[in-house]
Parts: C-alpha cells; sequence; structure tokens
C-alpha cells in the first residue's frame, strides 16, 4: 500500500477535462512537501510532467496542470488526447520516513 | 541531452547478489545528486536509495538498508548500486535517475533494468 493515495483508474472522452487526486498526510504534502508528477507511457519510464505542485517542465503543454491544497494535489488533464493514456504518478517527500514516497499510480484511459 | 544508461540486470537466485550500474552524459554528474527507483507490477513505484554529488551522503529506503548500497564514480560519470541478500520481493525494473536536489524531484530517468530474484 502506497503512502500517497490515488484512484486506480480515470476515464474521459476526447476533448473531455479529467482530474485525478493524490491524497498524503501531516508527513508528506500535508506538511507543505512539494508534490511532482510523472507520466508513464506504456513500455517506457516514467517522464516529469508537473514539479513543484503546479510547474511545467519545458515541452510539456498547458493541458497539463497540477494544484495542491491540505494533504491532496490533483493533475488535470484539459482537451484530452488519445496519446495522454498512460500512467500517472505522484510523489512527495515524507518526514516520517525520512524519504521520497510515490503514489500507487492512476490509469487513464481515453474512450 | 542529459542520457541514463542502466545495466547489470538479470536473473538471481534468491540470497544473491547483483550489481546495477547507470551510465550518465550530457550533464555535470559529479554535481548531481543521483537516485534509483524500482518498479515492481504490484507495489508500483519505489524509491530505493539515493547519493550526493559528492558521493559524501547517502540515503536508503527501510527495505533495502544494510542489503543495497548506493555508489559513484565521478571519474566515469558512473552510478552504481550494490544489491546483496536478494529476495524476491526485490524483482522489479530498477531505474536510475537524476535529482533535482535532495529528495526532490526525478528528470530524467533511465530506460531501466529488470532484476529477477527466484529459484
Amino acid at each position: 500500500q502506497s503512502v500517497l493515495t490515488q484512484p486506480l483508474s480515470v476515464s474521459g472522452a476526447p476533448g473531455q477535462r479529467v482530474t485525478m487526486s493524490c491524497t498524503g498526510s501531516s508527513s508528506n504534502i500535508g506538511a507543505g512537501y512539494d508534490v511532482h508528477w510523472y507520466q508513464q507511457l506504456p513500455g517506457t519510464a516514467p517522464k516529469l510532467l508537473i514539479y513543484s505542485n503546479s510547474n511545467r517542465p519545458s515541452g510539456v503543454p498547458d493541458r497539463f496542470s497540477g494544484s495542491k491544497s491540505g494533504t491532496s494535489a490533483s493533475l488535470a488533464i484539459t482537451g484530452l488526447q488519445a496519446e495522454d493514456e498512460a500512467d500517472y504518478y505522484c510523489q512527495s517527500y515524507d518526514s516520517s520516513l525520512s524519504g521520497v514516497v510515490f503514489g500507487g499510480g492512476t490509469k487513464l484511459t481515453v474512450l | 541531452e542529459v542520457q541514463l544508461l542502466e545495466s547489470g540486470g538479470g536473473l538471481v537466485q534468491p540470497g544473491g547478489s547483483l550489481r546495477l550500474s547507470c551510465a550518465a552524459s550530457g550533464f555535470t554528474f559529479s554535481s548531481s545528486a543521483m537516485s534509483w527507483v524500482r518498479q515492481t507490477p504490484g507495489k508500483g513505484l519505489e524509491w530505493v536509495s539515493a547519493i550526493s554529488g559528492s558521493a559524501g551522503s547517502t540515503y536508503y529506503a527501510d527495505s533495502v538498508k544494510g542489503r543495497f548500497t548506493i555508489s559513484r564514480d565521478n571519474s566515469k560519470n558512473t552510478l552504481y548500486l550494490q544489491m546483496n541478500s536478494l529476495r524476491a520481493e526485490d524483482t522489479a525494473v530498477y531505474y536510475c535517475a537524476k535529482d533535482k536536489g535532495y529528495f526532490d524531484r526525478f528528470d530524467p530517468w533511465g530506460q531501466g533494468t529488470l532484476v529477477t530474484v527466484s529459484s
């Protein structure tokens, strides 16, 4: 069981907006540590998608956005495209564990 | 272009040892903290270990502490993970990743190397 909780799956039709959550606790997200998001396309390594809660690395479309509030964070994708079908993982730091923690991942299906 | 290329994975018996390598290029390796992250189908992504640029500081997840050792050779731009006393639950794809800072984001990741612990 992962320290950060993510829904197993979300889905949406092309062009729609989807969101996925990442729920932590007072020793990680709630303690103020940054949340980062990764996209993992089938058969490939994870790729940084959002860093420090809401920032996009160069080359990531602005259809992807992140936010954080309290002990949770969210990733939103607008204008859903078939190529967005992937697994998405959140990551933060946990002071109780003194290490990096990940969510279990959310599988996005584009209908 | 930053590139990370892992090698050294394979099949090993329980209790055995394996050393993974990660060859880095495209950035100042000695200035960058590095990490190993593993991925299993059942448990998703799990951070394993991190090391500072100078190798003066190392960090481990509780699940591998005392069994795994992270190291680096800055003259060869290479990161290592020595894995001893391997268990079935260590079976995973192991990725090396460049840290932005201690326990910060990972960018980029290598392509991964598969470690299978089985008799």
